[in-house]
């Protein structure tokens, strides 16, 4: 099973409210990842987790808070959000994010918009 | 920092036609090249990876090409159907950083016309 499953699939939020994303792997996998696409753009990093510790992030803004629970579980805390963070956010996994070569699986992703 | 373009951003073609895709990157380091499949309101899905000790690699009609010394790297469709009508994203990494982190293309929108 190479899936990655994310809830919801649809959100919309005002600029002041509070929601979160989630995201779940069964794979056994220690690496998970959060990005941000636009329309018509390609993915951009945001966050990775490896063995459940915040190991990158992109310089994201503080309105956007991950959380690991789990090695299977992967949470994205949405707080005061502009119109434009309006994107999908993918999820991603990998084995543990250390080894060369290795593939991500993602999720459907996300799609978000703020109101 | 890695740099990946891209090329072209669009690309028709007719049903059973070849399409190829292609994708310069710019650190040397960069030891695996995946390409991705994004269909309409999905994420992307792995379609076939090369890492740098291959040339090549062959999966049914999909084929990647890798030249290390003019980095660049290329995916070949064969006998494209309608339902390879997707986006299409090449990306590169390395991983002496202890951590991998995927640089992709700018992607190219594949239409497969009947």
């Amino acid at each position: 099973d190479t899936e990655v499953t994310q809830t919801p699939k649809h959100l919309v939020m005002g600029m002041t409210n509070k929601k979160s994303l989630k995201c779940e792997q069964h794979m056994g996998h220690r690496a998970m990842y959060w990005y941000k696409q636009k329309a018509k753009k390609p993915p951009e990093l945001m966050f990775v987790y490896s063995y459940e510790k915040l190991s990158i992030n992109e310089s994201v803004p503080s309105r956007f808070s991950p959380e690991c629970p789990n090695s299977s579980l992967l949470n994205l805390h949405l707080h005061a959000l502009q119109p434009e963070d309006s994107a999908l956010y993918l999820c991603a996994s990998s084995q543990d994010g250390s080894s060369d070569g290795e593939t991500q699986y993602f999720g459907p992703g996300t799609r978000l918009l703020v109101l | 920092g890695e740099n990946v373009e891209q090329h072209p951003s669009t690309l028709s073609v007719q049903e059973g036609d070849s399409a190829v895709i292609k994708c310069t990157y710019s650190d040397s380091a960069s030891n695996y090249f995946p390409w991705y499949k994004q269909e309409l309101g999905k994420g992307p899905q792995l379609i076939i990876d090369i890492r740098s000790n291959v040339g090549e690699k062959k999966d049914q009609r999909i084929a990647v090409t890798l030249n290390k010394t003019a980095k660049h790297f290329s995916l070949h469709i064969t006998e494209t159907q309608p339902e390879d009508s997707a986006v299409y994203f090449c990306a590169a990494s390395k991983g002496n950083t202890g951590f991998q982190k995927l640089v992709f293309g700018t992607g190219t929108r594949l239409l497969v016309s009947p």
